[in-house]
C-alpha cells in the first residue's frame, strides 16, 4: 500500500530555534493536511492544504506556522521560533480527494516527534 | 462542535479474549464515523468508517463497529484479540462539507496479555 512518509521521525531544537518538518505525500494525491498530537492529548487538526494554498487552518495554527509544498513532491510544516508548548507528535496526512466520499480515506504518515527544550 | 469521547484510556485483554473499545460522540446530523490504529513507530492506520447505511461496519484485521444513533456511539469490536492487537486505538469523527477534517477522541492503549 503506498505510504505518507515524514522526516525526521524525532527532531529535538531548543526554544525560539525554527524548525522545518517535512512530508512527502503520496504521489497523486493533491490535498494534504498536518495534525498534532501533545502527550497525554488528543490528535488535533492543524491545517489543510490544496492547490498550493491553505483551505483551512485551526486557531492553534498561528503567525508561528506555516506551510509550503516547495517542489512539488514534499509538504513542510515550519514552525518559525518553537516554544515548549509546541512540543508534539506531528502528523502529516494526504488524501486523494477533499470530501470524505465513500472509498475516500487520509493516508497518515508515522509522525515526526518534536521536543522542544 | 463536533467532539469524540473515548472514556478508555488503557485497556488490558487476554490473548483470544473479546474486545470491546468504547466511542461517544457529539455532533448534531449524522457523523462520519472512523476507527484508527497506531502501533509503536507508525503512522495512523484506518481500520473502518461509516458514512451511511448499514450501521454493523466490518474493517480490516477482524474489527467491527456498530453506529447506535440512539446512543451516540460506535463502539469497536473484535471477537477474539491477538497479541499483534496491542496498539493505540483512535475514534475519529468528521461531518458533511468538513473535508477531510477529522476530530479525534483522546485514544485508547490497548495491552494483550499472553
Amino acid at each position: 500500500e503506498p505510504e505518507v512518509t515524514q522526516t525526521p521521525s524525532h527532531q529535538v531544537t531548543q526554544m525560539g530555534q525554527e524548525v522545518i518538518l517535512r512530508c512527502v505525500p503520496i504521489s497523486n494525491h493533491l490535498y494534504f493536511y498536518w495534525y498534532r498530537q501533545i502527550l497525554g492529548q488528543k490528535v488535533e487538526f492543524l491545517v489543510s492544504f490544496y492547490n498550493n494554498e491553505i483551505s483551512e487552518k485551526s486557531e492553534i495554527f498561528d503567525d508561528q506556522f506555516s506551510v509550503e509544498r516547495p517542489d512539488g513532491s514534499n509538504f513542510t510544516l515550519k514552525i518559525r521560533s518553537t516554544k515548549l508548548e509546541d512540543s508534539a507528535m506531528y502528523f502529516c496526512a494526504s488524501s486523494e480527494d477533499r470530501g470524505l466520499a465513500t472509498n475516500e480515506k487520509l493516508f497518515f504518515g508515522s509522525g515526526t516527534q518534536l521536543s522542544v527544550l | 462542535a463536533q467532539s469524540v469521547t473515548q472514556p478508555d484510556i488503557h485497556i488490558t485483554v487476554s490473548e483470544g479474549a473479546s474486545l470491546e473499545l468504547r466511542c461517544n460522540y457529539s455532533y448534531g446530523a449524522t457523523p462520519y464515523l472512523f476507527w484508527y490504529v497506531q502501533s509503536p513507530g507508525q503512522g495512523l492506520q484506518l481500520l473502518l468508517k461509516y458514512f451511511s447505511g448499514d450501521t454493523l461496519v466490518q474493517g480490516i484485521k477482524g474489527f467491527e463497529a456498530e453506529f447506535k444513533r440512539s446512543q451516540s456511539s460506535f463502539n469497536l469490536r473484535k471477537p477474539s484479540v491477538h497479541w499483534s492487537d496491542a496498539a493505540e486505538y483512535f475514534c475519529a469523527v468528521g461531518f458533511t462539507g468538513g473535508g477531510n477534517k477529522l476530530t479525534f477522541g483522546t485514544g485508547t492503549q490497548l495491552k494483550v496479555e499472553l
